[in-house]
This record gives C-alpha cells, structure tokens and sequence, in this order.
C-alpha cells in the first residue's frame, strides 16, 4: 500500500535559517503530492501541491519538489520566521480510478522557530 | 461561514453515550471525508462520500457510523466507544471529475475525549 515517511522532529531552528524537512513516498502509478500545515488548535491547511515529477509547488516562501526518481518531496524554505512554527504534514493522494481517493499522509514535523 | 466548519469544537463522552460529529462544507464540492488525527499515529482515512455515496470504509469499527445526508454535510455518529478512540477527528473535503483541482480543504476538527 501507499506510506509517506518524513522526520519526526522537533526540528529546531533560529529565525532566518534555511530550513529543509525530507518526505519520501511509497505508491503505485502517479501520486499527487501535497505539504500541509497545521497550527496549534486548528485544522489541517494546505501549503502546496505537484501533480507530476518535475513539478514545483511553491507558497509562502516554501518550495518542493516532485522527484520521481528518488520518490522524494521534500519542502525547503530559505528564512524561516517565528511565525513559520507548526507542524508540517508530507501527504500523498493516488488515484483508484473510483472518484474521490482519501489522502495518506506521513506522521508530521514538528518545527519550532526560536526569535 | 466559509470553508469547512465542523461543530462541537470539544466533546466529552461517556463510553456508553451517544452523540453525533456534525460537518459543513460551503464550498460547492462533492466529496466529503472523515479522517482521525491520534497522538501518536500518523492521519488516518476513515471514510470517503462522493456525490453523497459511501466509497470507502478504512476498516473502521462500527462504532463509528457515518452520514452523509447531502453533499454539504456530513455526519459521524458515535456509540459505544473506547478510550483509545480519544483523538481530533478531521472533516474534509473536495470537488472531483475532470478538469478540477483535488485538493482537499480541512475543518477545524473536533477534539474527542472518551472516558
């Protein structure tokens, strides 16, 4: 079956500093890959996508890229704020051919910006 | 409202109550899904609705029975349940067919304790 595996943390980190969090996949055909990130006491909000390899899903700030060959996504920021603590969800949706496909997520990165 | 809302914020059951998650999507789409966020497990799918029919089950228990009365809301009905069943419980949801970004917008959730 499908598995998202990322770093765990806390990863800790100074205001300012570049700040990588590895995701690596396991799927069948072409996933759709996502970074979600969620802040203390709320729901789960999206933060980008990539649909194909080679795709870059940028927000914020944040980068990743789809790497097929290295069945990688991993999310890069180059400063990191204050503001930027939370914990960080690598997910992927495959696609049953059904309809809607729930998505399997990785078990989050915790980060902690300190000022 | 906008997005997805979910009602109670916080619940606190017995193991022999019964009470009912509520969910509320204002966004048009047509797939609902209810995903349960453990301390110590990564997300996990429970259940997927797609133009209001049920597309899958995770091999939840049934103990957990689901509604989805129309594709603006979506119901988890709660009964007899377990202190491990204790977690944030996630509703979702997405607009599915050709053409159409698969993006999937999250609730707040609702926080579950059962004693």
């Amino acid at each position: 079956g499908d598995s998202v595996t990322q770093m765990e943390g806390p990863v800790t980190l100074s205001e300012e500093a570049f700040l990588t969090i590895n995701c690596t996949y396991t799927a069948t055909g072409y996933p759709s890959l996502f970074w979600y990130v969620q802040y203390p006491g709320e729901g789960l909000q999206l933060l980008l996508k990539a649909t194909k390899a080679d795709d870059k899903g940028s927000n914020k700030g944040f980068e990743a890229t789809y790497r097929k060959e290295t069945t990688s996504f991993h999310l890069e920021k180059g400063s990191v704020q204050v503001s930027d603590s939370a914990v960080y969800f690598c997910a992927l949706r495959s696609y049953s051919g059904g309809g809607a496909d729930g998505l399997t997520f990785g078990k989050g990165t915790h980060l902690i910006i300190q000022p | 409202e906008t997005g997805v809302t979910q009602t109670p914020r916080h619940l606190v059951m017995g193991m022999t109550n019964k009470k009912s998650l509520k969910c509320e999507q204002h966004l048009g789409h047509n797939a609902m899904y209810w995903y349960k966020q453990s301390a110590k497990k990564p997300l996990e799918l429970m259940f997927v609705y797609n133009f209001k029919e049920q597309t899958e089950n995770n091999s939840v228990p049934s103990r957990f029975s689901p509604e989805c009365p129309n594709s603006s809301h979506l119901f988890l009905h709660l009964h007899t349940l377990q202190p491990e069943d204790s977690a944030l419980y996630l509703c979702a949801s997405s607009q599915e067919g050709r053409g159409v970004t698969d993006t999937q917008y999250f609730g707040p959730g609702t926080r579950l304790t059962v004693l």
